[in-house]
């Protein structure tokens, strides 16, 4: 099974700075169609996780333009541009490339 | 809008059945894989299971492999989860989702398996 690491695991941000997640998977996240499929979700305290980001960079629909996925082959990057307070919670990369589907340990951020 | 929404969680004893219910609504069901994860208490997400928008194919983590069976009625719009042999650690909440990627989350329903 691909292991995915995800780096930190808390993150203190102050309210308009940015912030920055690592994932980093065992193995190529390629699938054979040519496709990345790395998504990064999000859950806040006591809510279902929700998509932000689906194949490394394509933000899912209503997803505030500060939200920002980048990397490729094994390593991957989530970048908020300016943190705000609804941003508090988990986020969790994801590797849908291989079955098992496997995800990051998640990093919580707070708020600083 | 789309929606999903979990149904029939609740508290069995270790080597019980359950069988979870996802109803879906606000797209073509049957054009979309379909997949149920799980998140035990405190903890992280795990992905349990899907299923092909035809029902042609699933696909399971091997913690559940042989125990748990995902199956799904096009004509009604619903997604299905039937656990048995419930083990202890199988003690969480099982969301139903839309997609590969997956797009979108119901809120989920709590399995407690416990004696």
């Amino acid at each position: 099974e691909i292991v995915m690491t995800q780096t930190p695991p808390l993150l203190p941000v102050t309210l308009g700075q940015p912030a920055s997640i690592s994932c980093r998977s065992s193995q190529r996240l390629v699938y054979s169609d040519g496709n990345t499929y790395l998504s990064w979700l999000h859950q806040r305290p006591g809510q279902p996780p929700r998509l932000l980001i689906y194949k490394v960079f394509a933000r899912f629909s209503g997803v505030p333009d500060r939200f920002s996925g980048s990397g490729a082959e094994t390593n991957f990057t989530l970048q908020i541009s300016r943190v705000e307070a609804e941003d508090v919670g988990i986020f969790y990369c994801l590797q849908a490339t291989q079955f098992p589907y496997t995800f990051g340990q998640g990093t919580e951020l707070e708020i600083k | 809008e789309v929606q999903l929404v979990e149904s029939g969680g609740a508290l069995v004893q270790p080597g019980g059945s359950l069988r979870l219910s996802c109803a879906a609504s606000g797209f073509t069901f049957r054009s979309h894989w379909m997949s149920w994860f799980r998140q035990a208490p405190g903890r992280g997400l795990q992905w349990v299971g899907n299923i092909k928008g035809d029902g042609s194919e699933e696909y399971y983590v091997d913690s559940v492999e042989g125990r748990f069976t995902i199956s799904r009625d096009n004509a009604k719009n619903s997604l299905y989860l039937k656990m048995d042999s419930l083990r202890v650690e199988d003690t969480a909440t099982y969301y139903c989702t839309r997609g590969m990627n997956p797009e979108f989350w119901g809120q989920g329903t709590l399995v407690t398996v416990s004696s």
